[in-house]
């Protein structure tokens, strides 16, 4: 159980296109996702927390126009990045925190974004 | 710096040894968890320690915690080639985790 999905694993886009990575919770509902950003041999920033039919919160830093996030059910949040840069190249990882749980987050399996 | 820093950033073994891994942070905690990611891959929950508690056991993974020191380590006995991958501690506090830096193990054969 607590399986998080994540689409696509791989994306190449060019630069000025917009990207939308989706983050699913498969067999559990999760008020509660997060999005973070991995850079290479580095730990997991926090971008914001997405909650299911509000506005997500973004954490300082962090562009909302650029990184448009929706979740738009308890299953489903998307993060879409606009006008993507080479800069924006990265590995973006979702989480889902279970309605029942405690305070486990289950992460997906990530998403590697290329902008050329 | 950043909350939960991990220290050692790398860690070589042979296989068969234990690996022990620390974690230092600076607030105050409701939790505090650890994670594993192989190169490339989205993390994976190992364990979890309330603020409350000081020790746990998880097969061969042992975790303690010391809040008044503000620090917590992972244990990884007899150690597996399997094992190798990042560990990350993360805090949590309001619901909101930040995580580490990570320690890099490699497990040799």
């Amino acid at each position: 159980g607590a399986v998080v999905s994540q689409h696509p694993s791989r994306v190449i886009c060019k630069s000025g296109t917009s990207v939308k990575i989706e983050c699913r919770s498969l067999d559990f509902q999760a008020t509660t996702m997060f999005w973070y950003r991995q850079f290479p041999k580095k730990s997991l920033m926090l971008m914001a927390t997405s909650n299911e039919g509000s506005k997500a919160t973004y954490e300082q830093g962090v562009e909302k126009d650029k990184f448009l996030i929706n979740h738009a059910s308890l299953t489903l949040s998307t993060l879409t990045v606009t006008s993507a840069h080479p800069e924006d190249s990265s590995f973006y990882i979702c989480s889902a925190r279970t309605l029942t749980g405690g305070h486990e987050q289950y992460f997906g399996p990530g998403t590697r974004l290329t902008v050329t | 710096s950043q909350q939960g820093e991990e220290d050692p950033q790398a860690l070589s073994i042979q296989e068969g040894e234990n690996a022990t891994m620390n974690c230092s942070y600076k607030t105050s905690i409701n939790n505090l968890q650890w994670y594993r990611q192989n190169s490339g891959r989205g993390l994976v929950h190992l364990i979890l320690i309330r603020s409350n508690e000081r020790e746990k056991h998880s097969g061969r993974l042992r975790v303690t915690l010391d809040t008044s020191k503000k620090s917590s380590s992972l244990l990884i006995t007899a150690s597996r080639a399997a094992d190798t991958a990042s560990y990350f501690c993360a805090t949590v506090n309001a619901g909101k985790s930040t995580f580490g830096d990570g320690t890099t193990l490699t497990v040799k054969p």
